[in-house]
């Protein structure tokens, strides 16, 4: 079975500047979230898709972040103006979505390592 | 607002010896709890799911256990090798499938 995708890897851009990264996760999987990860700190959650549908974005800082999943599949995160402070990992999960007394659960990508200069 | 703490933030034990490492969390409305493992530079690796209705689970040399009631879940790594060092990170998932994690305890195994 496939992994989470993300791609890319590395990417180092100048702050006021755009970038975007993909997500692709495991077939079958409903609910995709996007992390981010500052060095030295656990993930703190970005957005949250059931299928095409946000469920939670409510620390997505809505004035440069985006994110889109379109059909219910793949992913996408965009950050636009970029600022010093966005300099993170960015890690896309994956899990079935439970319903009522059932959770799954997360599987997660490599992550797509940020550095705004 | 469920907050989830993990202490220490960093723990070094010679080989052989056995880990413990501690998650607790603010609120018991759980459906699961999941312990991660990150590598420097890569993704987190899940190692264990314990479900809300569940005390512990094992694999291997890791067992997990979960005390909802209390607030906490620890995770037991039996005689530690230097490959077990990595960041440990625990999650609690609750309603609307929403995961907080904790900040990670770093391990340190030294031969």
């Amino acid at each position: 079975e496939a992994g989470v995708a993300q791609s890319p890897r590395y990417k180092i851009i100048e702050k006021r500047q755009s970038v975007a990264f993909w997500c692709n996760p495991i077939s079958g999987h409903a609910t995709l979230y996007w992390y981010q990860q500052i060095l030295g700190q656990g993930p703190k959650l970005l957005i949250q898709f059931q299928n095409n549908g946000v469920v939670d974005d409510s620390q997505l800082p809505k004035d440069r972040f985006s994110a889109e999943r379109l059909k219910g599949v793949d992913s996408t995160l965009k950050i636009q103006p970029a600022k010093l402070e966005d300099s993170a990992v960015y890690l896309c999960a994956s899990s079935l979505w439970g319903g009522s007394g059932v959770s799954g659960e997360l599987f997660f990508g490599e992550g797509s390592r940020l550095t705004v200069l | 607002k469920q907050e989830v703490t993990q202490i220490p933030a960093a723990l070094s034990v010679p080989e052989g010896e056995n880990l413990v490492l501690n998650c607790s969390f603010t609120d018991s409305a759980i459906y699961n709890l999941q312990w991660f493992r990150q590598d420097p530079g890569k993704g987190l690796t899940s190692l264990l799911l314990i479900q809300s209705s569940q005390r512990e689970q094992t694999s291997g040399r890791l067992n997990a256990s979960l005390d909802k009631s209390s607030g906490r879940s620890t995770l037991y790594i039996a005689a530690s090798q230097p490959g077990d060092s990595a960041t440990y990170l625990c999650a609690v998932k609750a309603a609307g499938n929403k995961l907080t994690f904790g900040g990670g305890t770093r391990v340190l195994v030294k031969p």
